[in-house]
């Protein structure tokens, strides 16, 4: 089955700084890899996502780049300010409704 | 309001009862997960569901249930033989169909048993 591998598990950055997560997957059938946000005692929500078919996606702040040959995509966050503190996740998926691969997650501490 | 509820938001039980953890979307999704969550680490697939009536077991089913005989509902039972239940519980759906991947999580229960 797949495997996800996550680094680091905790991050910490000056305010203002960037930040980066990394994510390596082992199934190369996976095409759809979304990253989540964790706040303490809350379900994960989406921030941003991929599709294999993609290699560069940006939201304002936020940047997730794929790698399909090496199998790795990456979380980019520019100007990190306190609210962004919170558990990061990744994860790797096949199709539509299908399963999805969770990695181990990023505490992310934002120090102002 | 759409979304997914999931409750009771925290759950105590005695050890060698069954429990059986609610989750609801009116979101008309077609797809539904079960994560467990333990502290420090990332969410493990229980149970999913890609349409009423049918479900798959994720990678950590041993020790639970589910039934999907509602396209709204996909309700969770911790078994007794669930050897370490206690755990945070987090219920997602997804469209299963069209354009959008993304799995819409709910907030979760913290279900202890002692």
């Amino acid at each position: 089955g797949e495997n996800v591998e996550q680094h680091p598990s905790t991050l910490s950055v000056q305010e203002g700084d960037s930040a980066v997560i990394k994510c390596t997957y082992s199934d190369s059938a996976s095409n759809y890899f979304p990253w989540y946000k964790q706040e303490l005692g809350k379900g994960p929500q989406l921030i941003i996502d991929i599709r294999s078919n993609v290699g560069e996606k940006k939201d304002q702040r936020i940047a997730v780049t794929l790698n399909k040959t090496a199998k790795h995509f990456s979380l980019h966050i520019t100007e990190t300010q306190p609210e962004d503190s919170a558990v990061y996740f990744c994860a790797a998926s096949k199709g539509r409704g299908g399963k999805s691969t969770f990695g181990d997650g990023t505490t992310l501490t934002v120090k102002p | 309001d759409g979304g997914i509820t999931q409750s009771p938001k925290y759950l105590f039980r005695k050890e060698g009862q069954n429990v059986t953890l609610s989750c609801e979307q009116n979101l008309n999704h077609d797809a539904m997960y079960w994560y467990r969550q333990d502290p420090g680490q990332g969410l493990r697939l229980i149970y999913y569901s890609q349409i009423v009536n049918d479900f798959q077991k994720g990678d950590i089913a041993e020790g639970y249930s589910v039934s999907r005989e509602k396209k709204e509902s996909f309700p969770l039972t911790v078994t007794s033989a669930q050897k370490n239940p206690t755990a945070f519980y987090l219920c997602a759906s997804s469209p299963g169909q069209g354009a959008s991947y993304e799995q819409y999580f709910g907030p979760g229960t913290r279900l202890t048993v002692t």
